[in-house]
């Protein structure tokens, strides 16, 4: 596709359950970030990938919180025993080599997760 | 470590109005900046980026320029209209190797014709 893409739109969960955030970065992008927006924190980095190698997992809040990536491709996000703090927006972004500073990373539409 | 400070919003404005939202910077070496902007229901887009010292972004009607003697890059536009309300994100991030991108809080501004 021509952008980045993200599924699911929206996520209702409950207490406890795991969920798995899904993200399709534009193709030929090797740089691929996950973001979460939330109302209290902002915008907040959670990892970092370079083809299927994740070098800065510094954002990762919890050990709950774990992603992986393959071919070089698409990333899935995973979240054990979910808590209701971990409801947020969560955004994916590429970008095109090394993700080097100048770079302009592209967003996808995000998913919307909600614990009840 | 790196952070940004814009002005807490909602900014108000009149069609046609003038605007400024204004962004500082703490960063270690010499930054890349960025102004995103996230329209109702949608999803982050870059508006402008600036990669030096008194390099100007411009997009749209626009403008930042990348001062490094007060570590700022104000967003401005000289008229705004309607569909410029939305959400806009001041950003950083390191000139080398790969970066991720540190954000300010976002400051929402409501255009009214």
């Amino acid at each position: 596709g021509a952008g980045v893409s993200q599924s699911p739109s929206n996520k209702v969960t409950e207490k406890g359950k795991d969920v798995e955030l899904r993200c399709d970065p534009i193709s030929g992008h090797t740089a691929l970030y996950w973001y979460r927006q939330s109302l209290g924190q902002g915008l907040e980095f959670l990892i970092y990938f370079q083809g299927n190698s994740a070098p800065d997992k510094s954002g990762l809040p919890s050990d709950r919180f774990s992603a992986e990536r393959t071919g070089g491709s698409v990333s899935t996000l995973t979240i054990q025993r979910t808590q209701q703090e971990d409801s947020a927006v969560y955004l994916c972004a590429s970008s095109q080599s090394r993700g080097g500073g100048q770079e302009t990373q592209y967003f996808g539409p995000g998913t919307r997760l909600l614990v009840l | 470590g790196n952070s940004v400070t814009q002005m807490e919003g909602p900014v108000t404005l009149s069609e046609e109005a003038f605007l400024t939202i204004n962004c500082t910077y703490t960063a270690t070496g010499y930054p890349s900046l960025f102004w995103y902007v996230q329209y109702p229901g949608e999803g982050l887009q870059l508006l402008l980026k600036a990669t030096k010292a008194d390099d100007k972004g411009s997009n749209k009607g626009f403008e930042a320029t990348y001062r490094k003697e007060t570590t700022s890059f104000h967003l401005e536009k000289g008229s705004v209209q309607v569909s410029d309300s939305a959400v806009y994100f001041c950003a950083l991030s390191a000139r080398s190797g790969y970066s991720t991108l540190t954000f300010g809080k976002g400051t929402m501004l409501l255009v009214s014709p």
